[in-house]
């Protein structure tokens, strides 16, 4: 199985802050990689697919790199309504798919 | 509009059954893949089951191979998730997720989800 590290699992930050989430695949997924938010007793929210893809409705402060191994989330000017966990997920190898533990940003 | 409407979870005993439901509508159901997703108390998300496209090819997590079934209606736009032998580790909140048109897919729209609690 692939296993998704995610750092940190917490940050803590202010509005108009530039955050940045780590995603790490222990092989190559090329760029199957999707990014998650969810909001508390919500259910996940699609940002991101492909890597850097941006799903169709999600605002433009919110981008995402990498390839192969290293992924990252970055929300360029956190909003108040950006505070959320965020999961990444690959869909390289399906059966299983896997999620990363999440990352919890929360207010500084 | 793409809905998704889980239901079915409860609290069940040890060893016993529960059949979750997921009722789609706003987009061509028999088109895509669809996968159960879970999520217990304060965890991460876990893939459970997935499910291509015309019903014909499943998928299962180890933690649940054996124990669950998952199906697909497509006259009925529904997906069924049929668990059997439930175990504590199971108590969770269950999501159906729309995939792609492969089954090798990220989740495009999730359900609200439902409650499974499994305890004496």
């Amino acid at each position: 199985d692939i296993q998704m590290t995610q750092s940190p699992s917490t940050l803590s930050a202010s509005v108009g802050d530039r955050v940045t989430i780590t995603c790490r695949a222990s092989q190559s997924i090329s760029s199957w990689l999707a990014w998650y938010q969810q909001k508390l007793g919500k259910a996940p929210k699609l940002l991101i697919y492909k890597a850097s893809s941006l799903e169709s409705g999600v605002p433009s402060r919110f981008s995402g790199r990498g390839s192969g191994t290293e992924f990252t989330l970055t929300i360029s000017s956190l909003q108040p309504d950006d505070f959320a966990t965020y999961y990444c997920q690959q869909y390289n190898s399906y059966s299983p798919w896997t999620f990363g533990q999440g990352t919890k940003v929360e207010i500084k | 509009e793409v809905q998704l409407l889980d239901s079915g979870g409860g609290l069940v005993q040890p060893g016993g059954s529960l059949r979750l439901s997921c009722a789609a509508s706003g987009f061509t159901f028999n088109n895509y893949a669809m996968s159960w997703v879970r999520q217990a108390p304060g965890r991460g998300l876990e893939w459970v089951s997935a499910i291509s496209a015309s019903g014909g090819t499943t998928y299962y997590a180890d933690s649940v191979k054996g124990r669950f079934t998952i199906s697909k209606d497509n006259p009925k736009n529904t997906l069924y998730l049929q668990m059997n032998s439930l175990e504590g580790e199971d108590t969770a909140v269950y999501y159906c997720a729309k995939g792609g048109l492969s089954v090798a897919d990220y989740f495009t729209y999730w359900g609200q989800g439902t409650l499974v609690i499994v305890s004496s």
